[in-house]
């Protein structure tokens, strides 16, 4: 089973929409992120948060918002969807930053806004 | 300003020659360098990472270089076959600086095809 799991994969909704993509991850880690990904633009981070009272805007927060249920879940929303907001969207997860400080990424969801 | 650039969209070698991907970074207070692995349809996975009190670290076919003075990593790999044609993500963090620790500054990614 995978470690860091999305929902749902594809979504396809309508400008004016809210939309909910959620997170779970089975890794134990405290912190969990949210990025989109944009042809040519690289990953960008979204939201970020370390424990489950712990939220952080990123790079690109505005029209979204978080929820971090508990420690393995991260959801991220879209309250009224725009089609700009058409990507692909990975969460991540990582441990506290030590020697090493990998993220684990989840196999990311695809969405479109018409 | 980007702190993390990839500057080669796209590169194409020959399977079995050497592919080298480059990554430049601005902020003198990265310590921390990785990079990543993309397929189609799939996450970012982790490839290999190198700390800045090092200038070398090799896995197998796949070695990444790190040259302070000139904030400047790159990834090899020899050699290169096929299954390696993906994006790949440079990517930076400053592990114990300020209260974004720990977090990962991404360039924008290099598409490497490796043709047979």
């Amino acid at each position: 089973d995978a470690d860091v799991t999305q929902t749902p994969r594809n979504r396809i909704t309508k400008t004016g929409k809210r939309i909910m993509l959620e997170c779970s991850q089975t890794k134990g880690h405290d912190r969990m992120y949210w990025y989109r990904q944009d042809p040519g633009l690289g990953l960008r981070l979204i939201y970020y948060s370390f424990d489950v009272k712990d939220i952080n805007k990123g790079e690109i927060s505005d029209g979204y918002s978080v929820s971090r249920q508990a420690q393995a879940k991260f959801s991220l929303s879209l309250e009224s969807a725009i089609p700009n907001q058409t990507a692909l969207y990975f969460c991540a997860t990582s441990d506290l930053p030590g020697l090493y400080n990998e993220q684990f990424f989840g196999p990311g969801t695809r969405l479109t806004v018409l | 300003d980007q702190q993390v650039k990839q500057n080669s969209p796209s590169l194409s070698v020959q399977e079995g020659r050497i592919s080298i991907l480059n990554c430049d970074y601005t902020n003198s207070m990265f310590d921390y360098f990785l990079w990543y692995k993309k397929y189609p349809a799939e996450g970012p996975t982790f490839l290999i990472s190198i700390s800045s009190i090092k200038d070398k670290n090799e896995d197998g076919r796949f070695t990444v270089f790190l040259n302070k003075s000139a904030k400047h990593l790159s990834l090899h790999i020899v050699p290169s076959q096929p299954g390696d044609s993906a994006v790949y993500f440079c990517a930076a963090s400053a592990r114990g600086y300020g209260g974004s620790q720990g977090n990962l500054i991404f360039g924008k990614g290099t598409k490497l095809s490796v043709k047979p």
